[in-house]
């Protein structure tokens, strides 16, 4: 079984400034599909960015961009330049490509207060 | 045009109650998704869906059944209501195929009193 963990329950950063959000998970699988989702407080889920693991390079986003060590099974992500609608919490999720349904395991999130 | 529709919102019930939420997508996926994300905002999946295979999460107790009509729908049925299903359900879809990233419904807030 996938497990992810989120070390930082809660985290702030000033506006424009950079922040960086920890990800690691654990599985035995060689190819995955990692992802960050962003919940603001309207409750919608909304996909910020997604990495394939067979890719080395590191996705990016905007703003938004990852830094994935598959050796270390670490997937951060970094939110430069960061704005107030940032507020919101952060999900790393996984799936796996054995993965008979699909579905995505979330870590248990990150809440982050963008400050002005 | 709203990908992936949940109704109600919001859902307040007693004890003992029946109830069901609705979902539907119009992306063309070909798999659907209940999860629950409970008060510490933790997110667990309950079922996997698409026109060949339920996949339960073995956790899931056997009050909660979702039902399909078609390919872009998903109803989820609860029955006999318990104060510990208060939570936000959130309904999802993808291209199972592809691997891709799920989208989401904006959740239903239901709660039990």
């Amino acid at each position: 079984a996938q497990t992810v963990t989120q070390s930082q329950p809660e985290m702030s950063v000033q506006e424009a400034e950079t922040v960086t959000l920890s990800c690691t998970y654990d599985t035995s699988e060689s190819n995955y599909y990692l992802f960050w989702y962003k919940q603001p407080p309207s409750r919608q889920m909304i996909l910020v960015i997604r990495q394939e693991a067979y890719k080395q390079q590191n996705a990016t986003e905007n703003r938004f961009s990852v830094n994935f060590q598959k050796a270390a099974k670490s997937f951060s992500l970094k939110i430069s330049d960061s704005q107030l609608g940032d507020t919101a919490m952060y999900f790393c999720a996984f799936i796996g490509n054995n993965n008979a349904g699909n579905m995505l395991t979330f870590g248990g999130g990150t809440r982050l207060m963008v400050k002005p | 045009d709203t990908a992936v529709s949940q109704t109600p919102k919001y859902l307040v019930t007693q004890m003992g109650n029946d109830k069901s939420i609705k979902c539907e997508q119009n992306l063309g996926h070909d798999t659907m998704y209940w999860y629950k994300q409970d008060s510490k905002k933790f997110l667990k999946i309950m079922f996997s869906y698409n026109n060949k295979e339920l996949i339960i999460n073995e956790t899931v107790p056997n009050r909660f059944s979702p039902k399909s009509p078609d390919k872009a729908h998903l109803n989820l049925h609860i029955n006999s209501l318990e104060l510990g299903d208060s939570a936000v359900y959130f309904c999802a879809s993808s291209q199972r195929t592809m691997n891709t990233e799920a989208f989401f419904g904006q959740g239903t807030r239901l709660t039990v009193v």
